[in-house]
């Protein structure tokens, strides 16, 4: 059981170059996240998809598109890649509501 | 929505020692955890606890959600203790809302 894997951990991109970040899960959840964190902010939510089929933006969503594409993987597609996007990112999941999250490993992105 | 203060938001410690860390929330909650974050960046889930009281060896906590806090309790302070703890909670229907964390050091 590998939990939440995230793929890839470390990446450099130059500005306006464009990244997908994958995410796999195989806990059978059926809710997945993205979240970034950045010094001193804690994490923030990106998107998330509550259900299969389902996509919603979350705090932070401007300059980010997602897709669900089964319910094992949810990848983050950077179109754009800017500076103010270096951080790094968590995928996360959990079967419902008022369930537990569990987190992925990371990915450590830098846009230079 | 829903906010969520953590302190103190660093906090040093000698190897042995004993600590609380506090987690305030501005609405009611369905949900809470709490995680650390290790020196190499993993989250870790330490607790889930909307209501009530757990241990887990040397940590332990309370989450009082009429009064709208929640506090982890770590006995016997270890270096590997060291990292930063989050708190994150689920308000209604929305999303895991986190803290700003609290940064642990733990020196020998």
């Amino acid at each position: 059981n590998a939990g939440v894997t995230q793929t890839p951990k470390f990446q450099v991109l130059k500005t306006g170059q464009s990244m997908t970040l994958q995410c796999a899960q195989d806990m059978n959840h059926n809710s997945m996240y993205w979240y970034r964190q950045d010094p001193g902010m804690g994490l923030r939510l990106i998107y998330y998809s509550a259900s299969e089929g389902t996509t919603d933006k979350g705090e932070v969503p401007n300059g980010y598109n997602v897709s669900r594409l089964n319910k094992r993987e949810f990848s983050l597609r950077l179109e754009s890649a800017a500076p103010s996007q270096t951080s790094v990112y968590f995928c996360a999941t959990k079967t419902g509501l008022n369930t537990e999250a569990f987190f992925g490993q990371g990915t450590r992105l830098t846009v230079v | 929505g829903i906010q969520v203060e953590q302190s103190p938001p660093d906090l040093i410690l000698q190897e042995g020692a004993n600590s609380t860390l506090r987690c305030n929330f501005s609405d009611s909650v369905n949900n809470l955890q709490w995680f650390h974050q290790n020196p190499w960046g993993q989250l870790i889930n330490l607790f889930y606890i909307p209501s009530g009281t757990k241990q887990n060896g040397r940590l332990s906590a309370t989450t009082v959600a009429t009064e709208r806090y929640s506090l982890l309790y770590i006995s016997s302070s270890q270096t590997t203790d060291s990292g930063v703890y989050f708190c994150a909670v689920v308000a209604g229907y929305s999303t895991l809302t986190f803290g700003k964390g609290t940064m642990l050091l733990v020196s020998p």
